[in-house]
């Protein structure tokens, strides 16, 4: 457990309306990461931030934004959800030393109807 | 662009049985990562492999490294049920934001 924790951990939206989910950390780590999960394709990275107000996208960025005000949370937006948002949705932190692992909080399940 | 393949992406097995799961990625890279999924659960840290010839050992699990083959393996010796689960390799592409890239996930049942 690295101090991670997500919320919410389930949600049902209908498409059309804007979604935030959030991840916070206790342990002041600098870099942050957003995941989406689905069957057949892993883990594919939508957003990461390397510091407070720094942010880059990933290889799934479309449709999705974030923000970081605070070391302690990364926020992710589906500003207008749709039905090919519905995931599985994780976020990962690592520590600042290069090499190691990324640790996972626990996932939010988002199903947009 | 780096591509991370994992084969085979699902495996049933018998208990007691030896088996390897492979992980070839596309471009270089000296970090790779092993994890577990249960399903509904989160991913757990297996290995962390960070050179060349690299060579971890956890109980019944070992992860090894040939960054010149682009190749990891996780072999599995004498299977146990507890085993099953979800397992992922993924490669550091090198960049400062310790980004890394995923396989698609190998499905492990070990039958009974």
């Amino acid at each position: 457990d690295a101090g991670i924790t997500q919320s919410p951990r389930h949600k049902v939206t209908e498409t059309g309306t804007p979604v935030t989910l959030r991840c916070h950390q206790t342990e002041n780590h600098r870099y942050m990461y957003w995941y989406r999960q689905d069957p057949g394709h892993g883990l594919r990275l939508i957003h990461y931030s390397y510091g407070v107000k720094d942010t880059d996208k990933g290889e799934v960025s479309d449709g999705y934004s974030v923000s970081r005000s605070k070391t302690e949370d990364f926020l992710l937006t589906l500003e207008s959800a749709t039905s090919s948002q519905t995931s599985v949705y994780f976020c990962a932190i690592t520590p600042t030393a290069q090499g190691l692992e990324q640790y996972f909080g626990p996932g939010t399940r988002l199903t947009v109807t | 662009e780096l591509k991370v393949e994992q084969n085979p992406l699902f495996l049933s097995m018998q208990e007691g049985k030896n088996y390897t799961i492979y992980c070839n990625y596309s471009t270089t890279s000296d970090r790779l990562y092993w994890y577990r999924q249960d399903p509904g659960k989160s991913l757990e840290s297996l290995f962390v492999l960070l050179s060349n010839g690299a060579v971890k050992q956890e109980g019944r699990l070992m992860a090894s490294l040939d960054t010149k083959a682009r190749l990891s393996t996780l072999h599995i010796t004498a299977a146990v049920h507890d085993l099953s689960a979800t397992y992922f390799c993924a490669v550091d592409i090198g960049t400062r934001d310790d980004k890394i890239i995923f396989g698609k996930g190998t499905r492990l049942h070990i039958l009974p």
